[in-house]
């Protein structure tokens, strides 16, 4: 089975650009999360959505930042306009939401850095 | 709020047994995963603990006092490929807050 696709894996962006980040989660999976990691902060949670919908965006840093799920195979996280700040990996998780005790599964990561 | 404390690195000898502490207090709990992260790479599921004692995976053991706010992950027969980071992670409204992670340096 497809584990959790990211895409870019890497991207390098100049300060004041718009990066999009792709997510596609584990089929039969109905809950998504982006989380961000940095060595200074750990691995943080930004936003989750459950059957598409956004659950929890308390984590998301400010209004430059925008996530969406139009279907459950697919999830983007934009950031406009970027900052040197944001460099960081961004992970996209998904799960099975239902019962106490889910697993998330990471995707491999993307790797941004705002020069 | 959320608060979730390990150390943040130990050294241990290939073969040895080395044990990754993890304090909590956190507005709820439904669990505690712990997840390892190869440097570069995401994390893995290792374990995960519901209720109170021992959970045995192989060379990794996971332990759970909820009373106490306290885990602990255990790994015995150390390999050099045990190297990583070691996560531990509450979770709570079907939600995941980790640890700062413990850097766990194997040497021959």
């Amino acid at each position: 089975d497809a584990g959790v696709i990211q895409s870019p894996r890497h991207e390098v962006t100049e300060m004041g650009q718009e990066v999009t980040l792709r997510c596609k989660p584990i089929s039969g999976h109905n809950s998504l999360f982006w989380y961000r990691q940095t060595m200074m902060r750990g691995l943080e949670l930004l936003i989750y959505f459950n059957n598409n919908v956004p659950i929890d965006d308390s984590g998301m840093p400010e209004d430059r930042f925008s996530a969406k799920m139009p279907n459950a195979s697919f999830s983007t996280l934009k950031i406009q306009p970027s900052e040197p700040r944001d460099s960081a990996v961004y992970f996209c998780a998904s799960s099975f939401f239902g019962t106490s005790g889910n697993t998330i599964y990471f995707g491999e990561g993307s790797w941004l850095t705002v020069v | 709020g959320q608060n979730i404390d390990q150390p943040t690195e130990m050294t241990a000898t290939e073969g040895a047994i080395v044990q990754i502490n993890c304090t909590y207090q956190t507005s709820g709990f439904n669990g505690l995963f712990w997840y390892q992260q190869h440097a570069g790479e995401a994390p893995t599921f290792l374990s995960y603990n519901v209720l109170d004692g021992l959970e045995e995976k192989g060379r990794f053991s996971s332990f759970l006092s909820r009373s106490k706010g306290y885990s602990y992950l255990l790994l015995k027969e150390l390999q050099m490929k045990d190297s990583a980071s070691y996560l531990c992670a509450v979770e709570n409204d079907y939600k995941l807050s980790f640890g700062a992670g413990t850097t766990v340096t194997v040497r021959a």
